[in-house]
């Protein structure tokens, strides 16, 4: 099993372009997660997938935009990619039980210029 | 507001000079607290869930245990391989959705 995996590993954007980050998971599960990860911040949610077909948002939002394509993968969009969006972006799936455990891709390393 | 605190934010260890990290955690209600290590580059890795007060999980030298205020991640005898930054995460009883709080961790460093 590759578990979740993430492309691409590396980016780096102009301001006002736009891309999209892909994730898939091979483990079955329900729910997937997209999150940022910045120095001094912690992870951050930006949006979540309960199940296919649902989408919610997180604790950042703005900016970005998600399709949960299939029970495997969950897409997240930059429209028009700023500064503050350079980060380290997380893509996560678990099951959707009470308390589940969410397991976490390689990331992708996005530069805004 | 649900709130996760780290402490220390950094710590060097002698290799087997056993130490402590403490997660504090504020939530309405806690369904369950998670412990992750993340090495540099790397995405977080699973280590252990905590459902109540007074439970503890053990794998090779690191043993988490919960209060009901804070968990304590204990490294027995560390060596080099266990440096990383270990990462706290909280599960809030409210709402839908699995969406966890995350503190800014403890970066680790052992050495020989």
């Amino acid at each position: 099993n590759a578990g979740v995996t993430q492309t691409p590993k590396f980016q780096v954007l102009k301001t006002g372009q736009s891309m999209t980050l892909q994730c898939a998971q091979d483990m079955n599960h329900n729910s997937m997660y997209w999150y940022r990860q910045d120095p001094g911040m912690g992870l951050r949610l930006i949006y979540y997938s309960a199940s296919e077909g649902t989408t919610d948002k997180g604790e950042v939002p703005n900016g970005y935009n998600v399709s949960r394509l299939n029970k495997r993968e969950f897409s997240l969009r930059l429209e028009s990619a700023a500064p503050s969006q350079t980060s380290v972006y997380f893509c996560a799936s678990g099951q959707t039980r009470i308390t589940d455990t969410q397991y976490f891709g390689p990331g992708t390393r996005l530069t805004v210029l | 507001e649900d709130q996760v605190t780290q402490s220390p934010e950094a710590l060097r260890l002698q290799e087997g000079e056993s130490s402590s990290l403490n997660c504090s955690y504020t939530v309405s209600g806690l369904r369950g607290l998670f412990w992750y290590r993340q090495d540099p580059g790397k995405g977080p890795e699973f280590l252990f869930t905590l459902y109540s007060a007074g439970e503890e999980k053990e794998k090779e030298r690191l043993k988490a245990t919960l209060t009901k205020k804070e968990s304590f991640l204990h490294i027995t005898a560390p060596k080099p391989e266990d440096s990383a930054t270990y990462l706290c995460a909280v599960h809030p009883d409210r709402g839908g959705g699995n969406k966890l709080t995350f503190g800014t961790g403890t970066q680790l460093k052992v050495e020989l």
